[in-house]
């Protein structure tokens, strides 16, 4: 089964800092693109970050450049999400997202993990 | 960056009927668009891309066309289990990747 399961989310104080895993099972990880989508309470979806599966090319929301770093371990089937000087405005179900081989959509989700910025 | 923009916000429609959802772009987007269904508390789910290409499992009622800039997802007989909400995302100019702000379609 293809799975994809998130990890790390918390409570954490603005300012702070935090790093999301995404496990990857069921399919040959390094040969996918990856992103991080979040989904603040109540609101739609909006793409955070993307790399290729060689872990070369990375790309940025504007909302997150600067602070943000995705990266991924091949060996070991997972991708990361490193959030520093995090704002409210952070604050959100953080999802990791695999691309699709033909085409630039995002065929398999995780669950999810909150992160929740505030004093 | 292109803006995507849903309507109607809300549709409410009755179980065995059809349901017609619209997504516009900014400017063209050829027919690199994907449709996302989400119900509460669970991920999105990948319905339709390339505008028209179902995803792997996805049932024949659901169907997606359009290019350029008008695009639709009709859903042709609604079940219970197609009540959630909708999200169109452009994939032709990126990034960034860009979503529609979401239609809720409802129980009419």
């Amino acid at each position: 089964e293809v799975l994809l399961v998130e990890s790390g989310g918390g409570l954490v104080q603005p300012g702070g800092s935090l790093r999301l895993s995404c496990a990857a099972s069921g399919f040959t990880f390094s040969t996918y693109e990856m992103n991080w989508v979040r989904q603040a309470p109540g609101k739609g979806l909006e793409w955070v970050s993307f790399i290729t599966g060689s872990g070369i090319t990375i790309f940025y929301a504007d909302s997150v450049k600067g602070r943000f770093t995705i990266s991924r371990d091949n060996a070991n089937n997972s991708l990361y999400l490193q959030m520093n000087s995090l704002r409210a405005e952070d604050t959100a179900v953080y999802y990791c997202a695999r691309g699709h081989l033909a085409v630039d959509a995002f065929d398999i989700w995780g669950q999810g993990t909150l992160v929740t910025v505030s004093s | 960056e292109i803006v995507m923009t849903q309507s109607p916000a809300t549709l409410s429609v009755s179980p065995g009927e059809r349901a017609t959802l619209s997504c516009r772009a900014s400017q063209s987007v050829s027919n690199n668009l994907a449709w996302y269904q989400q119900k509460p508390g669970q991920a999105p789910r990948l319905l339709i891309y390339g505008a028209s290409t179902r995803a792997t499992g996805i049932p024949a009622r659901f169907s997606g066309s359009g290019s350029g800039t008008e695009f639709t997802l009709t859903i042709s007989s609604l079940q219970s289990e197609d009540f959630a909400v909708y999200y169109c995302q452009q994939y032709n100019n990126w990034p960034p990747y860009t979503f529609g702000q979401g239609t809720k379609l409802e129980i009419k």
